[in-house]
């Protein structure tokens, strides 16, 4: 199984501040990487998919990069409702993988 | 709207059954692959099986396998979970989620349901 890892497991940063998340894959998957965010008691919404493409109505302030085993999630410009947890997801192949995820709290 | 609502969760005791309801409406369900995803509390985010769009083809995670089962019925636009077998260790939050392909599946998750809790407790 393709195991995920993402650094860090938690950070603090403030409004208006760039922020970045990084998913390491223990094998090349290619682009096939997607990221997630998450709200307490919500169910998870997808922000990124093939590493760097932004779905659908997701703010242009989140962007995403990389290939091969490493990879970035970036939000340039943290807005309040940006806090959350965020996860990394291999789309390579089955059995799916997640990254444990990184909570963004507010400082 | 497009949606998915979980339903059938609840509390059950180790060894014991449950089935996991997910109901589609406002998309052509039977054109999508469908996903299961699980969180135990406090816990990340675990993907549990897939179907494909006629039922034809699953796959299941190793911790699960022989113990759920993931079926369909497009004339119902439902998507279910049979869970047997249950552990303590199964207790999370069960999501549906759908792959936004229509054609060859792209193993990410474009739409989710709200989830349904399964606790195992004696």
């Amino acid at each position: 199984d393709i195991q995920m890892t993402q650094s860090p497991s938690s950070l603090s940063a403030s409004v208006g501040e760039r922020v970045t998340i990084t998913c390491r894959a223990s094998q090349t998957i290619s682009n096939y990487l997607s990221w997630y965010q998450q709200k307490p008691g919500k169910a998870p919404k997808l922000l990124i998919y093939l590493a760097s493409s932004l779905h659908s109505g997701v703010p242009s302030s989140f962007s995403g990069s990389g290939s091969g085993t490493d990879f970035t999630l970036t939000i340039s410009s943290l807005q309040p409702e940006d806090f959350a947890t965020y996860y990394c997801q291999q789309s390579y192949s089955p059995p799916l993988t997640f990254g444990q995820g990184t909570k963004v709290e507010i400082k | 709207e497009v949606q998915l609502v979980e339903s059938g969760g609840g509390l059950v005791q180790p060894g014991g059954s449950l089935r996991l309801s997910c109901a589609a409406s406002g998309l052509s369900f039977s054109d999508y692959w469908m996903n299961w995803v699980r969180q135990a509390p406090g816990k990340g985010l675990e993907w549990v099986a897939n179907i494909k769009r006629d039922g034809s083809e699953k796959e299941y995670v190793n911790s699960v396998k022989g113990r759920f089962t993931i079926s369909r019925d497009n004339a119902k636009n439902s998507l279910y979970l049979q869970m047997n077998s249950l552990r303590p260790e199964d207790t999370a939050v069960y999501y549906c989620a759908r792959d936004p392909s229509t054609g060859d599946p792209t193993w990410h998750f474009d739409l989710w349901g709200r989830g349904t809790l399964v606790t195992v407790s004696s």
